[in-house]
Protein backbone atom coordinates (compact mmCIF):
# COMPACT_ATOMS: atom_id res chain seq x y z
CA UNK A 1 0.00 0.00 0.00
CA UNK A 2 0.99 3.50 -0.08
CA UNK A 3 2.94 5.24 2.62
CA UNK A 4 2.26 8.49 4.92
CA UNK A 5 4.65 9.81 6.71
CA UNK A 6 4.24 12.01 9.45
CA UNK A 7 6.33 13.88 11.56
CA UNK A 8 7.02 14.42 14.15
CA UNK A 9 5.95 11.47 15.89
CA UNK A 10 5.50 13.27 19.48
CA UNK A 11 6.12 16.72 20.47
CA UNK A 12 6.57 18.69 23.79
CA UNK A 13 5.91 22.58 23.41
CA UNK A 14 5.20 25.64 26.22
CA UNK A 15 2.39 26.86 26.50
CA UNK A 16 1.57 30.04 23.87
CA UNK A 17 4.20 28.49 21.55
CA UNK A 18 3.27 27.44 17.87
CA UNK A 19 3.84 23.78 16.80
CA UNK A 20 3.81 22.25 13.32
CA UNK A 21 2.85 19.07 12.23
CA UNK A 22 4.07 17.48 8.97
CA UNK A 23 2.18 15.02 6.71
CA UNK A 24 3.66 13.63 3.64
CA UNK A 25 2.76 11.06 1.03
CA UNK A 26 6.25 9.34 -0.19
CA UNK A 27 4.93 6.81 -3.21
CA UNK A 28 1.62 9.09 -4.37
CA UNK A 29 0.32 12.02 -5.30
CA UNK A 30 -2.49 13.23 -3.05
CA UNK A 31 -5.27 14.59 -4.10
CA UNK A 32 -7.03 15.55 -0.54
CA UNK A 33 -5.60 14.80 2.62
CA UNK A 34 -7.37 14.59 6.35
CA UNK A 35 -6.62 16.14 9.95
CA UNK A 36 -7.64 13.97 12.48
CA UNK A 37 -7.80 14.45 16.58
CA UNK A 38 -7.66 11.72 18.93
CA UNK A 39 -8.10 11.78 22.81
CA UNK A 40 -6.89 9.00 24.63
CA UNK A 41 -9.30 5.90 24.26
CA UNK A 42 -11.42 8.13 21.93
CA UNK A 43 -12.47 7.66 18.17
CA UNK A 44 -10.55 9.48 15.42
CA UNK A 45 -12.54 12.86 15.34
CA UNK A 46 -12.54 14.75 11.96
CA UNK A 47 -10.42 18.54 12.28
CA UNK A 48 -10.12 19.23 8.51
CA UNK A 49 -10.04 18.35 4.79
CA UNK A 50 -7.41 20.26 2.66
CA UNK A 51 -6.93 19.96 -1.26
CA UNK A 52 -3.45 20.82 -2.86
CA UNK A 53 -3.99 24.19 -3.79
CA UNK A 54 -6.85 25.33 -1.77
CA UNK A 55 -8.21 26.45 1.46
CA UNK A 56 -8.81 23.76 3.64
CA UNK A 57 -12.38 22.95 5.01
CA UNK A 58 -12.98 22.48 8.51
CA UNK A 59 -15.14 20.61 10.95
CA UNK A 60 -17.76 21.87 12.56
CA UNK A 61 -16.75 23.21 16.17
CA UNK A 62 -12.33 23.45 15.09
CA UNK A 63 -11.21 26.93 15.12
CA UNK A 64 -9.46 27.68 11.76
CA UNK A 65 -7.16 30.52 13.22
CA UNK A 66 -6.05 27.96 15.83
CA UNK A 67 -5.28 24.88 13.78
CA UNK A 68 -3.83 26.12 10.90
CA UNK A 69 -3.66 23.45 7.67
CA UNK A 70 -1.68 24.23 4.48
CA UNK A 71 -1.72 21.83 1.35
CA UNK A 72 0.52 23.74 -0.91
CA UNK A 73 2.06 20.49 -2.89
CA UNK A 74 0.72 17.02 -4.03
CA UNK A 75 2.80 15.44 -1.20
CA UNK A 76 2.92 17.81 1.78
CA UNK A 77 0.15 19.11 3.83
CA UNK A 78 1.19 21.33 7.47
CA UNK A 79 -1.01 21.07 10.77
CA UNK A 80 0.20 24.12 12.63
CA UNK A 81 -1.71 24.72 16.25
CA UNK A 82 -1.35 28.06 17.24
CA UNK A 83 -0.87 29.51 20.95
CA UNK A 84 -0.96 25.70 22.52
CA UNK A 85 -2.30 25.45 25.19
CA UNK A 86 -2.23 22.46 27.40
CA UNK A 87 -5.84 21.22 26.60
CA UNK A 88 -5.12 21.15 22.57
CA UNK A 89 -2.38 18.18 24.18
CA UNK A 90 -3.73 15.60 22.02
CA UNK A 91 -2.71 12.45 18.94
CA UNK A 92 -3.27 14.13 15.81
CA UNK A 93 -3.33 11.66 12.68
CA UNK A 94 -3.46 12.86 8.94
CA UNK A 95 -4.35 10.91 6.19
CA UNK A 96 -4.02 11.17 2.42
CA UNK A 97 -6.17 10.08 -0.72
CA UNK A 98 -4.94 10.03 -4.02
CA UNK A 99 -3.09 8.14 -6.92
CA UNK A 100 -4.06 4.60 -8.36
CA UNK A 101 -6.08 3.65 -5.01
CA UNK A 102 -8.75 7.02 -4.66
CA UNK A 103 -11.62 5.43 -2.53
CA UNK A 104 -8.99 4.50 0.22
CA UNK A 105 -7.29 6.57 2.34
CA UNK A 106 -3.78 6.22 3.77
CA UNK A 107 -2.41 6.82 7.57
CA UNK A 108 0.43 8.46 9.03
CA UNK A 109 2.05 7.03 11.70
CA UNK A 110 0.49 10.22 14.13
CA UNK A 111 1.68 12.70 16.32
CA UNK A 112 1.23 12.88 19.98
CA UNK A 113 1.47 16.70 21.06
CA UNK A 114 1.78 17.60 24.76
CA UNK A 115 1.46 21.21 25.71
CA UNK A 116 3.03 22.24 29.37
CA UNK B 1 -25.17 13.19 8.10
CA UNK B 2 -23.39 9.76 9.00
CA UNK B 3 -23.63 7.66 12.01
CA UNK B 4 -21.15 4.64 12.66
CA UNK B 5 -21.98 2.33 16.26
CA UNK B 6 -20.19 0.27 17.51
CA UNK B 7 -22.04 -0.92 20.73
CA UNK B 8 -19.05 -3.43 22.36
CA UNK B 9 -16.84 -1.34 23.60
CA UNK B 10 -14.16 -4.23 24.54
CA UNK B 11 -14.05 -7.81 23.45
CA UNK B 12 -12.22 -10.50 24.50
CA UNK B 13 -11.22 -13.85 23.17
CA UNK B 14 -8.98 -17.03 23.18
CA UNK B 15 -6.27 -17.39 20.93
CA UNK B 16 -7.32 -19.64 17.92
CA UNK B 17 -11.02 -19.25 18.39
CA UNK B 18 -13.27 -16.64 16.33
CA UNK B 19 -14.40 -13.53 17.37
CA UNK B 20 -16.97 -10.80 15.53
CA UNK B 21 -16.97 -7.35 16.20
CA UNK B 22 -20.44 -5.88 15.63
CA UNK B 23 -20.47 -2.33 13.62
CA UNK B 24 -23.69 -0.48 12.40
CA UNK B 25 -24.06 2.87 10.54
CA UNK B 26 -26.59 5.43 8.86
CA UNK B 27 -25.93 7.21 5.47
CA UNK B 28 -28.32 8.56 3.11
CA UNK B 29 -25.72 8.04 0.41
CA UNK B 30 -26.37 5.55 -2.21
CA UNK B 31 -22.86 4.97 -3.02
CA UNK B 32 -20.14 4.71 -0.40
CA UNK B 33 -17.28 1.90 1.21
CA UNK B 34 -16.83 0.57 5.19
CA UNK B 35 -13.64 -0.36 6.23
CA UNK B 36 -12.29 -2.01 9.48
CA UNK B 37 -9.18 -0.69 10.86
CA UNK B 38 -7.05 -1.65 13.25
CA UNK B 39 -5.24 0.51 15.93
CA UNK B 40 -2.34 -1.16 17.92
CA UNK B 41 -0.95 0.35 21.17
CA UNK B 42 1.80 2.04 18.70
CA UNK B 43 -1.55 3.90 17.14
CA UNK B 44 -0.65 3.62 13.53
CA UNK B 45 -3.94 2.77 11.93
CA UNK B 46 -3.85 -0.29 9.72
CA UNK B 47 -6.63 -1.07 6.94
CA UNK B 48 -7.96 -4.87 7.95
CA UNK B 49 -10.48 -4.89 5.35
CA UNK B 50 -12.62 -2.89 3.07
CA UNK B 51 -16.20 -3.18 1.34
CA UNK B 52 -17.80 -0.91 -1.62
CA UNK B 53 -21.66 -0.80 -0.74
CA UNK B 54 -22.30 -2.07 -4.61
CA UNK B 55 -21.05 -5.35 -4.14
CA UNK B 56 -23.04 -7.71 -2.40
CA UNK B 57 -20.41 -10.55 -2.05
CA UNK B 58 -18.96 -10.23 1.43
CA UNK B 59 -15.18 -9.17 1.39
CA UNK B 60 -12.52 -11.49 3.13
CA UNK B 61 -9.01 -10.81 3.67
CA UNK B 62 -7.15 -14.21 4.67
CA UNK B 63 -8.67 -14.91 8.55
CA UNK B 64 -10.72 -11.71 8.22
CA UNK B 65 -14.36 -11.34 6.36
CA UNK B 66 -16.96 -9.12 6.62
CA UNK B 67 -20.96 -9.84 6.83
CA UNK B 68 -22.50 -6.71 4.69
CA UNK B 69 -25.93 -6.64 5.32
CA UNK B 70 -26.70 -3.51 3.37
CA UNK B 71 -30.79 -3.67 4.10
CA UNK B 72 -30.22 -3.42 7.81
CA UNK B 73 -26.80 -1.07 7.55
CA UNK B 74 -24.98 -3.61 9.37
CA UNK B 75 -21.08 -4.37 8.66
CA UNK B 76 -19.93 -7.00 10.68
CA UNK B 77 -15.96 -8.14 11.42
CA UNK B 78 -15.27 -11.85 11.79
CA UNK B 79 -11.99 -13.22 12.67
CA UNK B 80 -10.79 -16.50 12.67
CA UNK B 81 -7.62 -18.45 14.23
CA UNK B 82 -7.40 -15.19 16.63
CA UNK B 83 -3.57 -14.63 17.23
CA UNK B 84 -2.00 -12.71 20.09
CA UNK B 85 -0.85 -9.71 17.47
CA UNK B 86 -4.81 -9.45 17.23
CA UNK B 87 -5.16 -7.28 20.08
CA UNK B 88 -5.85 -3.38 19.53
CA UNK B 89 -8.70 -1.69 19.20
CA UNK B 90 -10.68 -2.20 15.85
CA UNK B 91 -12.62 0.81 14.35
CA UNK B 92 -15.35 0.39 12.24
CA UNK B 93 -15.72 3.57 9.39
CA UNK B 94 -18.08 4.74 6.93
CA UNK B 95 -16.40 6.59 3.50
CA UNK B 96 -18.79 8.72 1.41
CA UNK B 97 -18.84 10.59 -1.53
CA UNK B 98 -16.41 13.23 0.17
CA UNK B 99 -14.14 10.26 0.82
CA UNK B 100 -14.41 11.82 4.67
CA UNK B 101 -14.30 8.82 7.01
CA UNK B 102 -16.62 8.43 10.17
CA UNK B 103 -15.56 6.62 12.59
CA UNK B 104 -16.64 4.69 15.35
CA UNK B 105 -15.95 4.43 18.49
CA UNK B 106 -14.41 1.36 18.48
CA UNK B 107 -14.07 -1.96 20.06
CA UNK B 108 -11.08 -3.07 22.85
CA UNK B 109 -9.80 -6.24 21.32
CA UNK B 110 -8.33 -8.73 23.71
CA UNK B 111 -6.61 -11.80 22.42
CA UNK B 112 -6.32 -14.30 25.41
CA UNK B 113 -2.98 -16.97 25.15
Amino acid sequence: GAVVSQHPSWVICKSGTSVKIECRSLDFQATTMFWYRQFPKQSLMLMATSNEGSKATYEQGVEKDKFLINHASLTLSTLTVTSAHPEDSSFYICSARGGAQNTEAFFGQGTRLTVV
Amino acid sequence: AQTVTQSQPEMSVQEAETVTLSCTYDTSESNYYLFWYKQPPSRQMILVIRQEAYKQQNATENRFSVNFQKAAKSFSLKISDSQLGDTAMYFCALGGSNYKLTFGKGTLLTVNP
